[in-house]
């Protein structure tokens, strides 16, 4: 099975920088995603980690120590429209289909606040 | 969002009352998904397909079938609705051979009274 955490709230300031935390205990992995969204509305791909290391696109930046178990998600100069939930998923081993199932994190909600 | 289309956005049901979930897209994808979404619970896999006339369960199947008799829709349907089903649903498509993300659809929120 898998157990994925991650904080369920967090607050930053506009322009400031925050880190989301995601913790995983898994059976299998194949990689973790960090996906964002906005209340009401469907999830959109941010970033996919399958090797150690940083990956940065613009203000987001995702992690992945895979001997730690462990994520996380860098957002840097905070803007407004950043208040959201970021949800953090971890891809499943396997070939094929269940190669492409997906377990969630609860997410975290971040707020920015002027 | 990789032409995933889903209808209806919002239903209300009674417990008890059958129907079906519609999920669409029209890029030839073959990998296509449901979830379901609860407060502090995340999204969890409900069932998910291949291709067409292939599909599995996910980590909560029971009180959802599925079919995939086209290429193009994966129907969720619920024969008995029960207000424990009171959810948003997502349906989700992989697209592409080598690109592992997943796509969603607008949703459809679900009460059950």
């Amino acid at each position: 099975g898998q157990n994925i955490d991650q904080p369920t709230e967090m607050t930053a300031t506009e322009g400031a920088i925050v880190q989301i935390n995601c913790t995983y205990q898994t059976s299998g992995f194949n990689g973790l995603f960090w996906y964002q969204q906005h209340a009401g509305e469907a999830p959109t791909f941010l970033s996919y980690n399958v090797l150690d290391g940083l990956e940065e696109k613009g203000r987001f930046s995702s992690f992945l120590s895979r001997s730690k178990g462990y994520s996380y998600l860098l957002l840097k100069e905070l803007q407004m429209k950043d208040s959201a939930s970021y949800l953090c998923a971890v891809r499943d081993r396997g070939r094929k289909a269940a190669g492409n199932k997906l377990t969630f994190g609860g997410g975290t909600r971040v707020l920015v606040k002027p | 969002n990789a032409g995933v289309t889903q209808t209806p956005k919002f239903q209300v049901l009674k417990t008890g009352q059958s129907m079906t979930l519609q999920c669409a897209q029209d890029m030839n994808h073959e990998y296509m998904s449901w979830y379901r979404q609860d407060p502090g619970m995340g999204l969890r896999l409900i069932h998910y397909s291949v291709g067409a006339g292939i599909t599995d369960q996910g980590e909560v199947p029971n009180g959802y079938n599925v079919s995939r008799s086209t290429t193009e829709d994966f129907p969720l349907r619920l024969l008995s609705a029960a207000p424990s089903q009171t959810s948003v649903y997502f349906c989700a498509v992989k697209t592409g051979t080598h690109s592992y993300e997943q796509y969603f659809g607008p949703g459809t929120r679900l009460t059950v009274t």
